[in-house]
């Protein structure tokens, strides 16, 4: 079946504008996650959606960083003014939900490489 | 502190050998769940295996395997008999219960492995 895809897969954006990355996860999949991978990184956790409702928004950096999730299933990410320090690959992942083994894993999207200049 | 800490920055690896990349974790819950990610030059990063932290048995999928080593907190990948297409990055990641939000599992990633396969 498909994975999941996310577009575009490259932005350049200049300092200042708005962007928006769109995620579609796989069909069924309850739980949403946005990361962020900067160069030489490792993904760091942006935010966290159950259905529609976002769980968790803890690692969005600042009030600049907004996402939704409004019929549980495609997720969008937007970023507001952006700024040079927020150049990095996003990346969306999905997964089934809690399961009775307690794995719940994570599928990744091939990611959208930001760069704002 | 690192929660996941991976010490290997680059590996090489001969072809049809077996590797082994390290990876060291830092909880205090005692439900968790260690997953290994491969990351090709494209970017995508691609699910490998999963250990949870009640099982008894290290993982294993096809040439990749766990080594779990609960007390010393270390979930190494071992990858046999290398193909030039297992070239890539390779993160270590695991999953706790979050208390910052309900429900909320995300995962925390190391900063990765580059392992190189050399024909």
């Amino acid at each position: 079946g498909a994975g999941v895809s996310q577009s575009p897969r490259y932005k350049v954006a200049k300092r200042g504008q708005d962007v928006a990355l769109r995620c579609d996860p796989i069909s069924g999949h309850v739980s949403l996650f946005w990361y962020q991978q900067a160069l030489g990184q490792g993904p760091e956790f942006l935010t966290y959606f159950q259905n529609e409702a976002q769980l968790d928004k803890s690692g969005l950096p600042s009030d600049r960083f907004f996402a939704e999730r409004p019929e549980g299933s495609v997720s969008t990410l937007k970023i507001q003014r952006t700024q040079q320090e927020d150049s990095a690959v996003y990346l969306c992942a999905s997964s089934l939900g809690w399961t009775s083994q307690g794995q719940e894993t994570q599928y990744f999207g091939p990611g959208t490489r930001l760069l704002v200049l | 502190a690192q929660k996941i800490t991976q010490t290997q920055p680059g590996m090489f690896v001969q072809e049809k050998e077996a590797v082994t990349l390290d990876c060291t974790y830092d909880t205090s819950d005692p439900s968790y769940g260690l997953f290994w990610y491969k990351q090709p030059s494209s970017g995508e990063m691609i699910f490998l295996i999963y250990q949870g932290s009640y099982d008894q048995q290290n993982a294993t999928e096809g040439r990749y395997s766990l080594n779990f080593q609960k007390a010393r907190k270390s979930a190494n990948l071992v990858i046999s008999a290398s193909q030039l297409g297992d070239s890539a990055m390779y993160f270590c990641a695991m999953r706790e219960r979050s208390y910052s939000g309900a429900g909320s599992y995300q995962l925390t990633f190391g900063k990765g492995t580059k392992l190189s396969v050399i024909p």
